[in-house]
């Protein structure tokens, strides 16, 4: 069975900050991962994925991930953060296709502060 | 301008009743699904349709049923309500058959609380 683990639950930076969340996974095959984000009152969005190539990937508004496969690991980071990231940040893994069901990480509430 | 539509936005049940959560997209996409979101857990997926044909089903439960009368609806009855039912019930939809640029476009949750 695949797993993904979020091991911080909270992180609060201050603004103009770099910002790093941590996501390990736990699959015996290819792994596609994602992370999606979570703005308040809204419904979740996609913020970069990743299937193979380039462990370094790039997404949306500044943000990017690195795929290590020794690490299991899929972090994402931002080298300056901004007050509107504030949000619950989930990493993700899918199998081979959507209709499998994806498996989501319990998510990282990021708070930024001015 | 949300392009997933889920109502209501809140619902509260008492025990033992039935509810129906709604979830209409308007992306054009041929792929639905139900995720749902207990508190302190993670999403966990439900069910997956693709051209209104179930793909998978996750859900232990015959309490919870998909209908989908359109190819845009899919959604979701639940019976005999309990407690632990209360959740986020998340729709989303995706263009199925892409591949690796699939990407899964979600609604903003129907919360059900179940007394």
């Amino acid at each position: 069975a695949q797993s993904v683990t979020q091991p911080d639950a909270r992180v609060t930076v201050s603004e103009g900050a770099s910002l790093q969340l941590r996501c390990k996974y736990s699959y015996s095959g290819t792994p596609y991962l994602f992370w999606y984000v979570q703005y308040p009152r809204q419904g979740l969005q996609l913020l970069l994925k990743y299937y193979s190539g380039d462990p370094v990937v790039q997404g949306v508004n500044g943000f990017e991930a690195e795929f290590s496969k020794s690490n299991s690991s899929f972090h994402l980071r931002k080298a300056s953060v901004h007050w509107s990231d504030s949000a619950v940040y989930f990493c993700v893994l899918s199998r081979n296709n959507y209709a499998q069901g994806l498996t989501f990480g319990l998510g990282t509430r990021v708070s930024v502060f001015p | 301008d949300p392009k997933i539509i889920q109502k209501p936005k809140y619902l509260v049940a008492v025990t033992g009743s039935e509810k129906i959560l709604i979830c209409e997209q308007y992306l054009g996409h041929n792929a639905m699904y139900w995720y749902r979101q207990s508190a302190k857990k993670p999403l966990e997926f439900m069910f997956s349709y693709s051209y209104q044909k179930l793909m998978d089903n996750q859900t232990a439960s015959s309490r919870f049923q998909p209908q989908s009368s359109k190819k845009n609806h899919l959604d979701l009855q639940i019976t005999a309500l309990k407690p632990d039912d209360s959740a986020t019930y998340f729709c989303a939809s995706s263009q199925a058959g892409q591949g690796a640029n699939e990407r899964l476009f979600f609604g903003h949750g129907t919360k059900l609380s179940v007394l």
